[in-house]
């Protein structure tokens, strides 16, 4: 099994709402990303989590919180986003020490 | 940060080889990675190659790297429709990979009947 599943596969949230996006691993790997890919562009690391711990924040937005409750989630928590923050958010998973990382399908987020 | 360059489009026929390049700048990469994108899709990683190894070969797949001038390949054989889409090459940061990865910007493979 090398899935990562995240949900849900598309959002639409207005500019006030609180929203969390999911992502699920059950390969053992002990770190977790979130990556974030506007339109034509390539994807961009927003967070790291090895063995459940915040390693990298690469200056991310307070309005952007990232959770990772335990070796198998990854939750990245949304609140008073804007518009310029649609895009698709892709999360991944790899074996600490690192060889492949795999990504899931991603979650299709607009902020109207 | 550092920059992985690639062209943004080739177009081949379909039955020839492929070829997309890649040039990074980090010498201390520790490993190169080739991505697939279809659109509207994740991310379906392709293969990877230790920085050092020279080549590796995975069915109609083969990846190339020269470390002296930080240049890697990927050439796809026998292109298919099935094989058009989004290629992405990427590094591990530096500290390795579970630091994330830098992309490129995507070769967009088309395929010509």
């Amino acid at each position: 099994d090398t899935e990562v599943t995240q949900t849900p596969k598309h959002l639409v949230m207005g500019m006030t709402n609180k929203k969390s996006l999911k992502c699920e691993q059950h390969m053992g790997h002990r770190a977790m990303y979130w990556y974030k890919q506007k339109a034509k562009k390539p994807p961009e690391l927003m967070f790291v989590y090895s063995y459940e711990k915040l390693s990298i924040n690469e200056s991310v937005p307070s309005r952007f919180s990232p959770e990772c409750p335990n070796s198998s989630l990854l939750n990245l928590h949304l609140h008073a986003l804007q518009p310029e923050d649609s895009a698709l958010y892709l999360c991944a998973s790899s074996p600490t020490g690192a060889t492949e990382a795999f990504f899931g399908q991603g979650t299709r987020l607009t902020v109207v | 940060g550092e920059d992985v360059e690639q062209s943004l489009f080739l177009s081949v026929r379909e039955g020839d080889s492929s070829v997309i390049n890649c040039t990074y700048t980090d010498s201390s990469s520790t490993y190169l990675y080739w991505y697939k994108q279809e659109p509207g899709a994740g991310l379906q990683l392709l293969t990877y190659i230790f920085s050092n190894m020279d080549m590796k070969q995975d069915q109609r797949l083969t990846v190339l790297l020269n470390k002296k001038d930080k240049h890697l390949s990927l050439r796809i054989a026998d292109t298919q429709t099935g094989d058009s889409a989004i290629y992405f090459c990427a590094e591990s940061m530096p500290g390795g990979g579970a630091d994330g990865l830098t992309f490129g910007k995507g070769t967009h493979l088309i395929i010509q009947p």
